[in-house]
């Protein structure tokens, strides 16, 4: 079992609605990860958050935007979305040591309609 | 972006066979990672190399990090129907800045015949 607990599972949502992902991680990381993933591509890395502050955007577009409530919770809220952007959305935790692997949770996959 | 030269993209073999999946790099790495993903899952980490030369086992599962710091490969033994899934390694740089971002290799889909 992964110990990176990702929520939904899964979402359809119209391009018009506001939903949120949900992530949360208890091994005491305090870096974490959004990714979007097509199918049978790799990750794509969209935002990283180091000791609860944003460190990285990857360019990505203003539709998704990230939170850091604690060190142990990340949100991605999702507003206007347009049908490119279904895929599988996951969630990725690691110690603070840049070098230290990170570990995922089993994504949420992501149907706009 | 970046990418890491993965073979092969697909493998299909019988039960019981040995696998071998390499990666490659005109970049210098710091870390090598390799991951397996089951349908409908995340990415799972299977071995972490951080040392060129380095030699490490997990189970059935042995990955080494080459010497020139550009290249790594993954061998399973004796597959089994579970080993089915697509593995991924990817590459990490120390460096200032953005070095916590993993450079991807594009997967190697396996299948096993029972």
């Amino acid at each position: 079992d992964t110990e990176v607990t990702q929520t939904p599972k899964h979402l359809v949502m119209g391009m018009t609605n506001k939903k949120s992902l949900k992530c949360e991680q208890h091994m005491g990381h305090r870096a974490m990860y959004w990714y979007k993933q097509k199918a049978k591509k790799p990750p794509e890395l969209m935002f990283v958050y180091s000791y609860e502050k944003l460190s990285i955007n990857e360019s990505v577009p203003s539709r998704f935007s990230p939170e850091c409530p604690n060190s142990s919770l990340l949100n991605l809220h999702l507003h206007a979305l347009q049908p490119e952007d279904s895929a599988l959305y996951l969630c990725a935790s690691s110690q603070e040591a840049s070098y230290q692997p990170q570990h995922f949770g089993d994504g949420t996959r992501l149907s706009i309609l | 972006g970046q990418q890491l030269n993965q073979s092969p993209q697909s493998m299909f073999i019988q039960e019981g066979e040995d696998v071998s999946m390499n990666c490659t790099s005109s970049s210098i790495f710091n870390t090598w990672l390799w991951y397996k993903q089951d349908p409908g899952e995340g990415p799972v980490l299977l071995i972490a190399l951080y040392k060129a030369g380095e030699l490490t086992s997990n189970g059935r599962l042995t990955a080494q990090f080459g010497i020139t710091r550009k290249d790594s490969f993954l061998n399973i033994s004796a597959s089994i129907p579970s080993d089915v899934g697509i593995y991924f390694c990817a590459g990490q740089i120390h460096n200032a800045g953005n070095n916590r971002k993993l450079i991807w290799g594009l997967g190697t889909s396996l299948a096993v015949n029972p």
